[in-house]
């Protein structure tokens, strides 16, 4: 069982537009959201990360949108740019078990020049 | 560049072979943990130190065995394995308290493991 969901599967923008991702989760106990980004052949890294006391987030062209009645969160990058071209992944955790990060399927970004 | 640094880069073994990953980091964190990367998947858990004890083990077959000899050093012996087992390996960390971690984790660039 997916206990996040994330869309869309794959993304392509053009260059200077915005691009969106989304997430949804079940579990209300989650009170931890980061988004990782993922270059080929380079471990994942983090981006941005929210936690639910707020419902936005920014940091430079990367912004987290967080709805706690919805159960969903959503990465925006404005002024996409050739450089965010990665997979994207967002991932959820509680603070019973802050261990184990639950992860969404991930969301490959291509950015056109 | 990373701070978690993990060797080797790719590593090509047998199924009757015996080899070992390594990772190694420097920024004080009493967290560390595998993670097994399929192409085009999210990282999967596989092992959680928390102190340079075990403290998640996600039902991971007794083919790949952890061991933390240190806060900085992180192992993960492999033995046996089948070619099901050719992913990405990644090591990550984080800082913890006796009570929670930050939730950051910082990750290497992973040990390319191809299983013949």
């Amino acid at each position: 069982q997916q206990q996040v969901k994330q869309s869309p599967q794959s993304l392509i923008v053009q260059k200077g537009g915005i691009s969106i991702i989304n997430c949804a989760y079940e579990n209300t106990a989650f009170d931890y959201f980061p988004w990782y980004q993922q270059f080929p052949g380079k471990g994942p890294a983090l981006l941005i990360a929210i936690r639910p006391d707020v419902s936005e987030k920014k940091e430079g062209r990367f912004t987290i949108s967080f709805n706690k009645s919805a159960k969903q969160f959503s990465l925006h990058i404005m002024d996409s740019q050739p450089g965010d071209s990665a997979t994207y992944f967002c991932a959820a955790s509680n603070a019973g078990n802050n261990r184990k990060l639950i992860w969404g399927l991930g969301t490959s970004l291509a950015v056109n020049p | 560049d990373t701070e978690v640094t993990q060797t080797p880069k790719h590593l090509v073994m047998g199924m009757t072979n015996k080899k070992s990953l390594k990772c190694e980091q420097h920024m004080g964190h009493r967290a560390m943990y595998w993670y097994k990367q399929k192409a085009k998947k999210p990282p999967e858990l596989m092992f959680v130190y928390s102190y340079e004890k075990l403290s998640i083990n996600e039902s991971v077959p007794s083919r790949f065995s952890p061991e933390c000899p240190n806060s900085s050093l992180l192992n993960l012996h492999l033995h046996a394995l089948q070619p099901e087992d050719s992913a990405l390996y990644l090591c990550a960390s984080s800082q913890e308290s006796r009570r929670a971690n930050t939730g950051e984790l910082f990750f290497g660039e992973g040990s390319r493991l191809t299983v013949l």
